[in-house]
């Protein structure tokens, strides 16, 4: 099955920008997806991309996609600290019909 | 604004006791909705796949039994947890998305429901 992996923190400074990777394994997902998740709160969707697009830019947010290599990134310019939070990338995968979810970075903004 | 309602957002029951999870779309009729799991710390874990008017699809290793789903409309899911017990307690979360051409349009994800069990 699908196998999406993250890697678990990343610290900035404010101001400055943040990069977080995800890579997956099903070169037949469709739609790729970035959630925020701030604590003991559910999940707030930021963006997604479909499979055919390479990159989608949404305001502070730039999403890149290397379906080559099976790579997914999240770029947040100007991070604030109210950027703090675990952020999920999933990969929806149609032939199952299920969202997979990577293990969550935590990003830490410091001042 | 949320387009996905989930209630209550904590609970607290006693061992034993069911506790019922609902879970709503609000401004879009959703065929299928999903049901999560989140331990502390950890990623979000696929329990079942709700689908209206049928039987929900479960993952491997969920009690189908002790999880019961029920979709009744295209607005609604309900989760119980039958006979809880202390290691039910978990954050369980609902999402729902519109059936498009090469899969669901974006998940939106209700707020979660905190439950305990004593």
């Amino acid at each position: 099955g699908e196998d999406v992996e993250q890697s678990l923190f990343l610290s900035v400074r404010e101001g400055d920008s943040s990069v977080i990777n995800c890579t997956y394994t099903d070169s037949s997902s469709t739609y790729l997806y970035w959630y925020k998740q701030e604590p003991g709160a559910g999940l707030q969707l930021l963006t997604y991309i479909f499979s055919n697009m390479d990159m989608k830019q949404d305001q502070r947010l730039t999403v890149l996609l290397n379906k080559k290599d099976k790579h997914l990134s999240l770029r947040i310019a100007d991070t604030q600290t109210g950027d703090s939070a675990i952020y999920f990338c999933a990969a929806f995968t149609g032939t199952a019909s299920k969202l997979t979810f990577g293990t969550g970075t935590r990003l830490q903004v410091t001042l | 604004g949320a387009v996905v309602s989930q209630h209550p957002s904590w609970v607290i029951c006693k061992s034993g006791t069911s506790v019922k999870i609902e879970c709503r779309s609000l401004d879009f009729q959703a065929t299928t909705m999903f049901w999560y799991r989140q331990f502390p710390k950890q990623s979000l874990m696929l329990m079942a796949t709700s689908n209206e008017g049928s039987k929900a699809t479960y993952e491997q290793g969920v009690e189908k039994d002790k999880f019961l789903i029920n979709h009744a409309s295209l607005t609604l899911s309900t989760l119980t947890v039958t006979s809880a017990h202390p290691e039910d307690s978990s954050f369980y979360i609902c999402s729902a998305g519109e059936l498009e051409t090469g899969g669901y349009s974006p998940l939106h994800f209700g707020n979660g429901t905190r439950l305990t069990v004593t």
